[in-house]
């Protein structure tokens, strides 16, 4: 099916361990963004991408490596998790970028637990 | 950044209109409005979005006033399935060749039964 599928759904990890989550979009955007959502911050956002080979940090980019080899995937690395990267991670897809005024669209996000 | 305000809750009986408002009395002339809402446990999910002209879509309504310094989200017929949080944003932030939405607290719509 056609949309933005995030994988695992859930994840428990311990402190110090790499973790990654996945993100596909089968639409063929050109901009992925990564958001995490935390109760009394809203979402933040941690990284995003104009297109393949092509990433930026966002608000809260500390702790977290991205990658875009494919512009259908946007895998966010956790390289050493802390707990205070316990989290609910969204990733989005938007056709443009720039001026464009092209709505984000989300996945139903991984919800990570670092012990 | 422009900022918006929204109430922090709101009900509504299923089956009627619910009309939730957004002030946003700094944004410029070039920022549009968008809605999200974000149902429990799930991503959220785009709505609509405006810059001057009302706008319908199959979900809702975007009614932009004339100074545009406000707006309301009307789901014209509320459904429980509508009860989520909704959010009002616009701001997009244009970072190099990017962009990206800055998402405020939103408004708890609990639709009753």
């Amino acid at each position: 099916d056609a949309g933005i599928t995030q994988s695992p759904r859930y994840k428990i990890t311990e402190t110090g361990r790499q973790v990654t989550l996945m993100c596909h979009q089968t639409w063929s955007h050109s901009y992925m963004f990564w958001y995490r959502q935390d109760l009394g911050h809203g979402l933040r956002l941690i990284y995003y991408s104009a297109a393949a080979d092509i990433t930026d940090k966002g608000e809260v980019p500390d702790g977290y490596v991205v990658s875009r080899s494919k512009t259908e995937n946007f895998p966010l690395t956790l390289e050493s998790a802390t707990r205070s990267q316990t989290s609910v991670y969204f990733c989005a897809s938007s056709e443009q970028g720039g001026n464009s005024n092209s709505p984000l669209h989300f996945g139903n996000g991984t919800r990570l637990t670092v012990t | 950044d422009a900022k918006t305000t929204q109430p922090p809750s709101m009900d509504c009986a299923e089956g009627r209109a619910a009309n939730l408002p957004c002030n946003h009395s700094t944004i410029s002339g070039n920022e549009y409005v968008y809605w999200y809402r974000q149902i429990h446990s799930q991503g959220p999910q785009y709505i609509i979005h405006g810059l001057k002209n009302n706008e319908t879509n199959e979900m809702a309504s975007l009614i932009i006033t004339e100074d545009r310094k406000s707006s309301t989200l009307i789901l014209p017929h509320a459904t429980l399935r509508d009860t989520a949080v909704y959010y009002c944003i616009v701001r997009f932030k244009p970072s190099g060749s990017a962009r990206q939405l800055t998402f405020g607290s939103g408004t708890q719509l609990t639709v009753l039964p």
